[in-house]
């Protein structure tokens, strides 16, 4: 049974505080390993998709890393508009991506 | 970009009604996803559909049914509520790629009473 688990539950930070989340997975077969971000009130908004230990993607003040057994969603200099709730799913196997299995997520407050 | 509509932002139901919460995406996916989202819980799959008229259960379908008539449109029936269905209903879509994201709409707030 794939499994899911973000770390911290929640995350306070200052405005241009540095730092990372985590997301540890156990899964058979990773074929896709994917972020989101999710605001009060909305549905997730898909963020990055990474595929194999090694790879990393960036958008803006964002970078997710990918290892054998975590992915990390790195926060440089954040602003308060950073604030959400970040979803970290992995998808393995023979499943469709969409056949997601999601952490509880990490709720960052950034504070100006 | 992908836009998946939830008809309804809040309903207020009672126990024992039949209940139907309409999707709508308007970028010819192919797949289309019914989750549910509750505090300490996450999100769970409920059910999901690859093409039309097909439709495989998820991870907790007991209570809910589904209906993909048209391609664009995904339909979740909770045949009687009840107040443990009190949640925050979530639909997406994704295309028929292997690995393609989910793309959200911005959820129903259902509250059985």
């Amino acid at each position: 049974e794939d499994q899911v688990t973000q770390s911290p539950e929640a995350l306070r930070l200052q405005e241009g505080e540095s730092s990372s989340l985590n997301c540890s997975y156990t899964v058979s077969g990773l074929r896709g390993l994917f972020w989101y971000r999710q605001d009060p009130g909305k549905g997730p908004e898909f963020l990055f998709t990474l595929y194999s230990a090694g790879e990393e993607k960036e958008k803006e003040r964002l970078k997710a890393t990918l290892t054998k057994k975590e992915s990390f969603l790195h926060i440089t200099a954040p602003k308060p508009e950073d604030s959400a709730t970040y979803l970290c799913a992995v998808s393995g196997g023979s499943t469709n991506a969409g056949k997601s299995t999601f952490g509880d997520g990490t709720t960052l407050t950034v504070k100006p | 970009d992908v836009k998946v509509t939830q008809s309804s932002r809040y309903l207020v139901k009672r126990t024992g009604e039949k209940v139907f919460l309409e999707c709508v995406q308007d970028m010819d996916h192919e797949n289309m996803f019914w989750y549910r989202q509750d505090p300490g819980l996450g999100l769970r799959l409920i059910y999901f559909s690859y093409d039309v008229k097909m439709k495989e259960k998820g991870d907790i379908p007991e209570g809910y049914s589904v209906s993909r008539e048209k391609k664009e449109r995904f339909s979740l029936i909770l045949e009687s509520a009840s107040t443990n269905q009190t949640s925050m209903y979530l639909c997406a879509s994704s295309s028929g790629q292997d690995n393609s994201p989910l793309h959200f709409g911005n959820g129903t707030r259902l509250t059985v009473t």
